[in-house]
């Protein structure tokens, strides 16, 4: 089945500067990338989306990359506030047993935004 | 338009209890899919349910059950409660069924088994 793995589990940063948070895929057939912002107490809120025809797609300070042939995929947020601080998850959506999908998760990385 | 609605918000049970769990989807959506998150496993998919019907599962025991009614509110139930079931249970709705819809969460419902 697919697997999901992300990269830093920690990220701390100072207030202005970029974050990266990188995500590798073992499912070639996986076709679709959601990325989630979950606070404390919280649910997780979609943050932006990426589908594997598209290589790349931006919302104001926030990216997402894929690269498809080497099975990985990037959230770029630049200008980090505050607010940012939070933890991030990857997911990849897979078939299992169907037409049907479901998320499979990275283990998240928790960005520290210091002022 | 409203968002994800779960509850109860919050739950404490005793082993051996049974609990269930209720999740309104965004309006006009039609498929729910629940997860379950613990620090150490992480965000783990439960199953899906889309036209009252299950049309995937996770891998969890027998224990775990739910159901989808007409108007797309859903409900799981998890039978003779395990320490070990202690999570935050996690509602996500989306408008169809399939490998690109969005899924979009709900608060959970975090459960604490003594």
């Amino acid at each position: 089945g697919e697997n999901v793995e992300q990269h830093p589990s920690t990220l701390s940063v100072q207030e202005g500067d970029s974050a990266v948070i990188k995500c590798t895929y073992s499912d070639s057939a996986s076709n679709y990338f959601p990325w989630y912002k979950q606070e404390l107490g919280k649910g997780p809120q979609l943050i932006i989306d990426i589908r594997s025809n598209v290589g790349e797609k931006k919302d104001q300070r926030i990216a997402v990359t894929l690269n498809k042939t080497a099975k990985h995929f990037s959230l770029h947020i630049t200008e980090t506030q505050p607010e940012d601080s939070a933890v991030y998850f990857c997911a990849a959506s897979t078939d299992y047993g169907g037409s049907q999908g479901n998320l499979i998760f990275g283990k998240g990385t928790k960005l520290s935004v210091k002022p | 338009k409203a968002g994800v609605t779960q509850t109860p918000r919050y739950l404490i049970k005793t082993r051996g209890q049974q609990v269930t769990l209720s999740c309104s989807p965004i309006s006009g959506h039609r498929s729910v899919s629940w997860y379950q998150q613990t620090p150490g496993q992480g965000l783990q998919f439960l199953f899906e349910y889309f036209s009252e019907t299950q049309r995937n599962k996770g891998n969890f025991p027998g224990r775990f059950s739910g159901r989808q009614f007409s108007n797309s509110r859903s409900e799981m139930n998890v039978s003779t409660l395990e320490l070990g079931d202690s999570a935050l249970y996690l509602c996500a709705s989306s408008l169809l069924s399939g490998r690109q819809e969005t899924q979009y969460f709900g608060p959970g419902t975090r459960l604490l088994v003594l």
